[in-house]
């Protein structure tokens, strides 16, 4: 149980582009979800966290107009980066908490990397 | 600010040891502290969850939780070279978002 899918696994596109990461769990609703950031090497970054039908809260230094967050039902939330750059190019990850069923612990998608070009 | 901190290593064992991983935390009403093991270029992936002090035990994983002292440690027995991996401490300090404060990880790696 608790398997949190992330699509597509790996893009590259080109600098001013858009992309958009959809992250579903897959055998529970989850109540809120959470996307992270990771460079190379670096630690998790949290970059906002999603809860069903609301808007997202994003952490302090994460621009809310590049980084849209929608998480239209209780098993989808998805991430679109607008008008991506080079310096977007990182490895995006979201997790999934079930709520009061699994208290606060976070699942995990597979991540998707980034590549701007 | 709330901070969970780990000895970021490398910590190097032998095939079959004992492999000890620390993280303290400096939220005193922290409620749920996780274990994450994070394989390179791969997201992390739960191995424990402990919400009470004591010790959990679940196969060759061993989670101890001291709150009075504010860490927690999780123990790999008999440790393989499949464990090697970045082993991240996580920690929620309760709130209505589950939001959890992650440490950056200790860097393991089982020798053969």
């Amino acid at each position: 149980g608790a398997v949190v899918s992330q699509h597509p696994s790996r893009v590259i596109c080109k600098s001013g582009t858009s992309v958009k990461i959809e992250c579903r769990s897959l055998d529970f609703q989850a109540t809120t979800m959470f996307w992270y950031r990771q460079f190379p090497k670096q630690s998790l970054m949290l970059m906002a966290t999603s809860n069903e039908g609301s808007k997202a809260t994003y952490e302090q230094g994460v621009e809310k107009d590049k980084f849209l967050i929608n998480h239209a039902s209780l098993t989808l939330s998805t991430l679109t980066v607008t008008s991506a750059h080079p310096e977007d190019s990182s490895f995006y990850i979201c997790s999934a908490n079930p709520g009061l069923a699994g208290r606060d612990t976070q699942y995990f998608g597979p991540g998707t990397r980034l590549t701007v070009l | 600010q709330k901070e969970v901190e780990q000895n970021s290593g490398p910590l190097s064992v032998p095939e079959g040891a004992i492999a000890s991983l620390n993280c303290t935390y400096s939220d005193r009403v922290s409620q749920s502290f996780f274990w994450y093991r994070q394989y390179s270029g791969k997201s992390p992936e739960l191995i424990m969850s402990i919400y009470s002090n004591g010790d959990k035990e679940d196969g060759r994983f061993t989670a101890q939780l001291n709150k009075a002292s504010q860490y927690v440690s999780l123990l790999i027995r008999d440790s393989q070279p499949s464990d090697s991996a970045t082993y991240l401490c996580a920690v929620n300090s309760g709130g209505s978002n589950y939001k959890l404060t992650f440490g950056k990880g200790t860097l393991l790696t089982v020798n053969p």
